[in-house]
């Protein structure tokens, strides 16, 4: 399996700027997530689907963040308009719907850089 | 709520030297607890996992054990090498049935030949 695979890899933009990123998740995985890394918060969930379903987005910063997930295979967070504070790496993840034991697959990383 | 705690770093060690990264959670129920591994430039991926009091999860020579007692899964290697130089972060599954993964804030482990 190809494993969770995200773009941009990296992506610099200007303040004010809309950025989309992408995921596509391991192919039969019930749920995705989406992550923010930063030095000084760490790693950040943002949001989670379960079967294409936004199940809890109470991590997402402000209403400037979005995420969807129109199929099982593709989700995407964007971010309209961009602030230099958004500057970070997303990571998406995936796993199988399971108990609590299941491993979770993180992707590679998007680096944002809000100039 | 479920968090999980730390040890602050950077940690420096020299070449074979001895690992313990400390982690303890607060946790309702019996969650399962994991340690993750990120390389520089890379995702997190799972290097170990206890999913029951008293368990052992191993990998790649790094040990942690499941403490319910003490509630903590440090992290221990033997004999370090330059290639362990990553960020470790540990993590526990949330037990209210969401399904989501609680992560410490990561320690950066540097090796030095």
């Amino acid at each position: 399996d190809a494993g969770v695979i995200q773009s941009p890899r990296h992506e610099v933009t200007e303040m004010g700027q809309e950025v989309t990123l992408r995921c596509k998740p391991i192919s039969g995985h019930d749920y995705l997530f989406w992550y923010r890394q930063t030095m000084m918060r760490g790693l950040e969930l943002l949001i989670y689907f379960n079967n294409n379903v936004p199940i809890d987005d109470s991590g997402m910063p402000e209403d400037r963040f979005s995420a969807k997930m129109p199929n099982a295979s593709f989700s995407t967070l964007k971010i309209q308009p961009s602030e230099p504070r958004d500057s970070a790496v997303y990571f998406c993840a995936s796993r199988q719907e399971t108990t609590n034991t299941g491993e979770l697959f993180f992707g590679e990383g998007s680096r944002l850089t809000v100039l | 709520g479920n968090s999980v705690t730390q040890m602050e770093g950077p940690v420096t060690l020299s070449e074979e030297a001895f690992l313990t990264i400390n982690c303890t959670y607060t946790a309702t129920g019996y969650p399962s607890l994991f340690w993750y591994v990120q390389y520089p430039g890379e995702g997190l991926q799972l290097l170990l996992k206890a999913t029951k009091a008293d368990d052992k999860g191993s990998n790649k020579g790094f040990e942690a054990t499941y403490r319910k007692e003490t509630t903590s899964f440090h992290l221990e290697k033997g004999s370090v090498q330059v290639s362990d130089s990553a960020v470790y972060f540990c993590a526990l599954s949330d037990t209210s049935g969401t399904y989501k993964y609680i992560f410490g804030t990561g320690t950066r482990l540097k090796v030095l030949a």
